[in-house]
Order: structure tokens, then C-alpha cells, then sequence
């Protein structure tokens, strides 16, 4: 069984320019969350997707990033315009309906804004 | 927000010690787990904890639910050089709550040969 994915691995950016990472969950999830690891801290949860509705969104830091999910598959998340505090890994999980604690990382994109 | 405390921040061992690592929390966790994270992968779930007082093992690994669950700890045994790498605690809320995962701040561990 494939694993989560996510593309692309590293992406450096200037300051003030759109960046849209993506990520694939594992097949048959229904539940896709975004997270966040900024400068060596903790993991940090962004938003949570339960198919194509946005079940949470409450960790997204301000209206400068936004996350889709179409179809209920794939996730996108955009960052427009990336500023220098955006810097950092950004991990997708994705779990089963009825294992919602349970959730399965991808291997993160690296966003570094200069 | 809910905050987790991990610790210890970071520690150095022999090769062959046993480890040990907790995270407590203000909050009650429905579930608790443990993650390991090596340089450019993601965290990578190692044992999943669903009961207070649960005893879970995997392989050297051994965690465990605490019964106010508010807190868990992680022990490894016999550490070898693989060991190497971040440890996070992450707790989820009971049902009904926010389903995302909180997590504590990483325990890196070296083992030296």
C-alpha cells in the first residue's frame, strides 16, 4: 500500500511569490490534515479535511494560505504571498474514518522564503 | 490551545541503554500516540494508545496510556544506532472535539557507539 505523498520535496521561494504544495493521501482515507513544523518546534495542526469539506480549519495562521481538496482526493495548499515566517516543513497525514488517531505522514515539503 | 510537555529535550546514550521519554499534559487525551521522525522523512507512527493504563509494545519499544490520561511515556530497550532520531508525543481530544493531533515539542536522541 502506498503511503502518503507529497510534491514537492523542498521549494524555495522569494518573498511576496505564490507557492502551492500538494499531497496524496493514502487511498481510501477520508480524513487529510495539514500540518506544520516552523524552526525546530512542535508540529503544529493547520486545517483537516474529512473528504472534500473542510471539517477544521482553525490552525491556518491567516488568509494568505488557502487548502482544497477536490473531489475528496488530493489536497492543495497554497501559500499567496508567501512571507519570510512561512518558512518551514509542512507535513499532510491522512487516517481511515473510524481511526481518526491514527494518522499516517508524508515525508513533508521543506518551504524556505527568502 | 492544548499544550504537551515533553521531555527530556534531547539525550545522549550508549549504545545498549534503555530509554525512557514522557509527555503530560493540562488536558485529557481520548488517545495517545508516539512518532518517529529521521532527517527529510515525516514522522513515522510507532505505537497507538487508546485506553488509560493501556501497556503497548512493539518490538524494543514499550508505551504506555497513563491513568489520569493526561500523560504517557515511551521506553526503548536495549538502544541500538537506528534509534537515532526525534521522538514526538501526540494526544487527541474524545469524540466530539477537534480531531487534529497535538503534539509535544520532540525528544532527539543520539546513541553512541
Amino acid at each position: 500500500e502506498a503511503g502518503v505523498t507529497q510534491f514537492p520535496s523542498h521549494s524555495v521561494i522569494e518573498k511576496g511569490q505564490t507557492v502551492t504544495l500538494r499531497c496524496d493521501p493514502i487511498s481510501g482515507h477520508d480524513n487529510l490534515y495539514w500540518y506544520r513544523r516552523v524552526m525546530g518546534k512542535e508540529i503544529k495542526f493547520l486545517l483537516h479535511f474529512v473528504k472534500e469539506s473542510k471539517q477544521d480549519e482553525s490552525g491556518m495562521p491567516n488568509n494568505r494560505f488557502l487548502a482544497e481538496r477536490t473531489g475528496g482526493t488530493y489536497s492543495t495548499l497554497k501559500v499567496q504571498p508567501a512571507e519570510l515566517e512561512d518558512s518551514g516543513v509542512y507535513f499532510c497525514a491522512s487516517s481511515q474514518v473510524d481511526r481518526g488517531g491514527e494518522q499516517y505522514f508524508g515525508p513533508g515539503t521543506r518551504l524556505t522564503v527568502t | 490551545g492544548q499544550q504537551l510537555n515533553q521531555s527530556p529535550q534531547s539525550m545522549f546514550i550508549q549504545e545498549g541503554e534503555d530509554v525512557s521519554m514522557n509527555c503530560t499534559s493540562s488536558s485529557i487525551f481520548n488517545t495517545w500516540l508516539w512518532y518517529k521522525q529521521e532527517p527529510g522523512e515525516g514522522p513515522v507512527l510507532l505505537i497507538a494508545l487508546y485506553k488509560a493504563g493501556e501497556l503497548t509494545s512493539n518490538g524494543r519499544l514499550t508505551a504506555q496510556f497513563g491513568i489520569t490520561r493526561k500523560d504517557s511515556f515511551l521506553n526503548i530497550s536495549a538502544s541500538i544506532p537506528s534509534d537515532v532520531g526525534i521522538y514526538f508525543c501526540a494526544g487527541q481530544l474524545p469524540p466530539g472535539s477537534a480531531r487534529q493531533l497535538t503534539f509535544g515539542s520532540g525528544t532527539q536522541l543520539t546513541v553512541l557507539p
